[in-house]
């Protein structure tokens, strides 16, 4: 079945730090990929997403590609500041509808 | 728009009380989703509906939750009875389903704590 592999955290950085989380996938057919966040205390909240391959997602200043030939779809932000301090899950929606499978989650800590 | 919401934000309960959980999805989408995240499962899919319909419970940990859609604008999650072992933060979620693999989006989850 459909499985989201991402690094597990946590992954701690100083601000304007780089930063990447790798996330690779197995799926059947051509899904789409997400990017969500979850700040302390909230529910998941969309950061981006790619819906074929090649397909480059940006928001905030994070980006991911969505990379077919090696089932991965990194997320990468040049400069990151401590409100960017969160959960970030890697997610997928293959054939099955609707459904989401995510990753286990990378905690991200950023210091001042 | 108001976004998803869930009711009680928090609950604090004994071992054996039934619990209900509480989702209002956006106006206008036809998936809905129950997850629940703990630290040591981490987020878990366990149930969806497609137009108030059941599609896939698969995730539903045992009879003792249950889960219903009586209209398009209201779901809940019942536990019953609860147990320790159901503390988690329950969220729920909603997508449009137009067959192309649309963004789901959250609430602000329900913290459970079964004492």
């Amino acid at each position: 079945g459909d499985s989201v592999t991402q690094m597990e955290g946590p992954v701690t950085l100083s601000e304007e730090a780089f930063l990447t989380i790798n996330c690779t996938y197995t799926a059947t057919g051509y899904p789409s990929l997400f990017w969500y966040v979850q700040y302390p205390g909230e529910g998941l909240q969309l950061l981006l997403k790619a819906t074929k391959a090649d397909d480059k997602g940006s928001n905030k200043g994070f980006e991911a590609t969505y990379r077919k030939e090696t089932t991965s779809f990194h997320l990468e932000k040049g400069s990151v500041q401590v409100s960017d301090s969160a959960v970030y899950f890697c997610a997928l929606s293959g054939a099955a509808g609707n459904k989401l499978t995510f990753g286990g989650g990378t905690r991200v800590l950023v210091k001042p | 728009d108001a976004g998803v919401i869930q009711s009680p934000r928090h609950e604090v309960t004994e071992m054996g009380q039934e619990v209900t959980l509480r989702c209002k999805p956006i106006s206008g989408h036809n998936s809905l989703f129950w997850y629940r995240q703990t630290m040591m499962r981490g987020l878990e899919l366990l149930i969806y509906f497609n137009n108030n319909v059941p599609i896939d419970d698969s995730g539903m940990p045992e009879d003792r939750f249950s889960a219903k859609m009586p209209n398009a604008s209201f779901s809940t999650l019942k536990i019953q009875p609860s147990e320790p072992r159901d503390s988690a933060v329950y969220f729920c979620a909603s997508s449009f389903d137009s067959g192309r693999q649309e963004t789901q989006y959250f609430g602000p989850g329900t913290r459970l704590l079964v004492l």
